[in-house]
């Protein structure tokens, strides 16, 4: 299957500091990718579509002047918190679809998971 | 009522036992059904993909889709410690964002 990775794996930021995370796809093109938000033991948000070279799509109640998402190229996604605070600690975790295929499936990263002190 | 109910258990079995996971959904139109593996503390892994009714075997797991029930089933046999995860069922309309249960928490006794 195909491969996504984020980095970092696990970040502590300060409070009212700012935090970037990214989203590669590594051996496919994934013109749209999606970013989740995990609080322990809850299942997977989404908090917004991350579009290649357009404005990302965000879910209703997700600030998007706070979670900045830019979609640079066909294998980058950043998500950027920003003048974070201790509620937003949480993992987030990005996803892509291989856009090559006619089918639909999903591949995920293995999550980053921050921690706002 | 949200559109995709799982049970989140836990669910706590023997090594060798037949697991049994569910979730139902409200919308008719969801057509692609996932399961996804999660460990603790790492991204989802993508299970058994499924279009429609009918089943979908691979080695020891079954994914079993009823439209008409609006009811999807995950079958693991033979279930083993390393099974022991969070598994999520997920589908979508054939947009991609997909639309997740809540997760079932299943630990594999030795």
């Amino acid at each position: 299957g195909a491969v996504v990775s984020q980095h970092p794996s696990w970040v502590i930021c300060k409070s009212g500091t700012s935090v970037k995370i990214e989203c590669r796809s590594l051996d496919f093109q994934a013109t749209t990718m999606f970013w989740y938000r995990q609080f322990p033991k809850q299942s997977l948000m989404l908090m917004a579509t991350s579009n290649e070279g357009s404005k990302a799509t965000y879910e209703q109640g997700v600030e998007k002047d706070k979670f900045l998402i830019n979609h640079a190229s066909l294998t980058l996604s950043t998500l950027t918190v920003t003048s974070a605070h201790p509620e937003d600690s949480s993992f987030y975790i990005c996803s892509a679809p291989d856009s090559g295929l006619s089918s639909y499936e999903q591949y995920f990263g293995p999550g980053t998971r921050l921690t706002v002190t | 009522q949200k559109e995709v109910e799982q049970d989140p258990g836990p669910l706590s079995v023997p090594e060798g036992a037949i697991v049994s996971l569910n979730c139902t959904y409200s919308n008719s139109a969801f057509q692609y059904f996932m399961w996804y593996r999660q460990y603790s503390r790492k991204g989802p892994e993508l299970l058994m993909y499924t279009y429609s009714s009918g089943n979908k075997e691979d080695g020891r797991f079954t994914a079993q889709v009823d439209k008409s029930s609006k009811y999807i089933s995950l079958f693991i046999r033979d279930s083993q410690p390393s099974d022991s995860a969070t598994y999520l069922c997920a589908m979508h309309r054939g947009a991609n964002n997909l639309f997740f249960g809540t997760g079932t928490r299943l630990t594999v006794i030795p």
